[in-house]
């Protein structure tokens, strides 16, 4: 079984400041990782995935995060925060297994709320 | 906008009410999904349909009646609901289930639902 779990469910930083969204995932078969975010009164998009290849992924909206297979991690980072940027931030992932009774489905973290101050 | 119109946006019913969740992609994707967020949990995946055949239900109670009746178009029928049903019922869309690379999925925005 796969499980998420995000440290933190808020995390306040300064405009101009680094943002550092942490997400730690189980899963017993290499796995697809996502973060999508979530503006007030709005659904969720995605932000960025990992599935194959490059460790370093690069998103929408200037954020990135890094698949560590050693430490099963799939942190999101941007370098200089905005006030835009205020949402709730939600990791994912998603089996690769085809044999797998997880395959083709998302299993979510419990979100982070990002607030940014002026 | 993500292609992925709900409607209502939001909606207050008693327990012994009936109301239908509509929800209508235009990305002209063959997958949908319905998501339950609730306050302080995970996203919850509900039901999955693809090309308009169910192929996921997540032990969802029988009080919640999923429909497709076609590749755009999603409902959720809703009948003697409890209080803990209240919650954000997210849709999403994609562009096919299951395949090797994971499709990336597109929601709406969500009804706000209320039981009384």
């Amino acid at each position: 079984a796969q499980s998420v779990t995000q440290l933190g469910s808020h995390v306040s930083v300064s405009e101009g400041a680094l943002v550092l969204l942490r997400c730690n995932y189980s899963s017993s078969v290499p796995p697809y990782l996502f973060w999508y975010v979530q503006y007030p009164n709005q659904g969720l998009q995605l932000l960025l995935k990992y599935t194959t290849g490059a460790t370093l992924v690069k998103g929408i909206n200037g954020f990135e995060a890094e698949f560590k297979k050693s430490e099963t991690s799939f942190h999101l980072t941007k370098p200089s925060a905005h006030m835009s940027d205020a949402a709730e931030y939600f990791c994912a992932v998603s089996d690769s297994n085809a044999g797998g009774t997880s395959y083709g489905k998302l299993t979510f973290g419990q979100g982070t709320i990002l607030t940014v101050h002026p | 906008e993500t292609g992925v119109t709900q409607t209502p946006r939001h909606l207050v019913m008693g327990m012994t009410n009936k109301k239908s969740l509509k929800c209508e992609q235009h990305l002209g994707h063959n997958a949908m999904y319905w998501y339950k967020q609730s306050a302080k949990k995970p996203l919850e995946l509900m039901f999955v349909y693809s090309l308009e055949e169910r192929v996921e239900n997540n032990s969802v109670p029988s009080r919640f009646s999923p429909e497709c009746p076609n590749s755009s178009h999603l409902f959720l029928h809703l009948h003697t609901l409890q209080p803990e049903d209240s919650a954000l019922y997210l849709c999403a869309s994609s562009q096919d289930w299951g395949r090797g690379l994971q499709e990336t999925q597109y929601f709406g925005p969500g009804t706000r639902l209320l039981v009384l």
